[in-house]
């Protein structure tokens, strides 16, 4: 079956750097992608990788390893407004994305 | 990106009556288009597929006959909870993605469904 991992909280302290992991185990893969949510809204696009390696944007990145099925969001110099919901989704082979169920970044000042 | 807006964005109604959501693709046209449903606290769920000029393609678990989608035209798709109850009280959400643009998905702000 097609599943997607990823924590389910985390806490961390304005101004550090966090990383949020996600595996995905998907029938084909075409790429994957990070959103975030917050609270009462709609996901906003975050990233979009396909090829291995890391992209970065501005203080969010993105790294994805096809091999290993791993992909992390990694988040620098954290501010409160970066308190909400990051989905990690997959595109598979049917051009269909699979969901992860979300971690909830709380951050703390 | 690409602007998808939804209307309206918070409805209220009486148990037993119909809700009509409309998604629209402001500045591309939006071949497929897709309808999740987002309960407190959980992840985005997956209610249907709909391309534009055919029928939708829905989700194990989802009622068709109750989740009236049309996607007549490559802008603008709607949804319809038919007879709704109190447990269809969610945030829907549409998202818009244009030919072959695999990579970009755009969300539409989401509606607020209140069933009392």
């Amino acid at each position: 079956g097609q599943n997607i991992d990823q924590p389910t909280e985390m806490t961390a302290t304005e101004g550090a750097i966090v990383q949020i992991n996600c595996t995905y185990q998907t029938s084909g893969f075409n790429g994957l992608f990070w959103y975030q949510q917050h609270a009462g809204e709609a996901p906003t696009f975050l990233s979009y990788n396909v090829l291995d390696g890391l992209e970065e944007k501005g203080r969010f990145s993105s790294f994805l390893s096809r091999s290993k099925g791993y992909s992390y969001l990694l988040l620098k110099e954290l501010q409160m407004k970066d308190s909400a919901s990051y989905l990690c989704a997959a595109l598979d082979s049917n051009y269909q994305l699979i969901w992860g169920a979300g971690t909830k970044l709380i951050i703390k000042p | 990106g690409a602007v998808v807006s939804q209307h309206p964005s918070r409805v209220i109604c009486k148990s037993g009556t119909s809700v009509k959501i409309e998604c629209r693709s402001l500045d591309f046209q939006a071949t497929t288009m897709f309808w999740y449903r987002q309960f407190p606290k959980q992840s985005l769920m997956l209610m249907a597929t709909s391309n534009e000029g055919s029928k939708a393609t829905y989700e194990q678990g989802v009622e068709k006959d109750k989740f009236l989608i049309n996607h007549a035209s490559l802008t603008l798709s709607t949804l319809t909870v038919t007879s709704a109850h109190p447990e269809d009280s969610s945030f829907y959400i549409c998202s818009a993605r244009a030919a072959r643009a695999y990579n970009e998905q755009f969300f539409g702000p989401g509606t607020r469904l209140t069933v009392l």
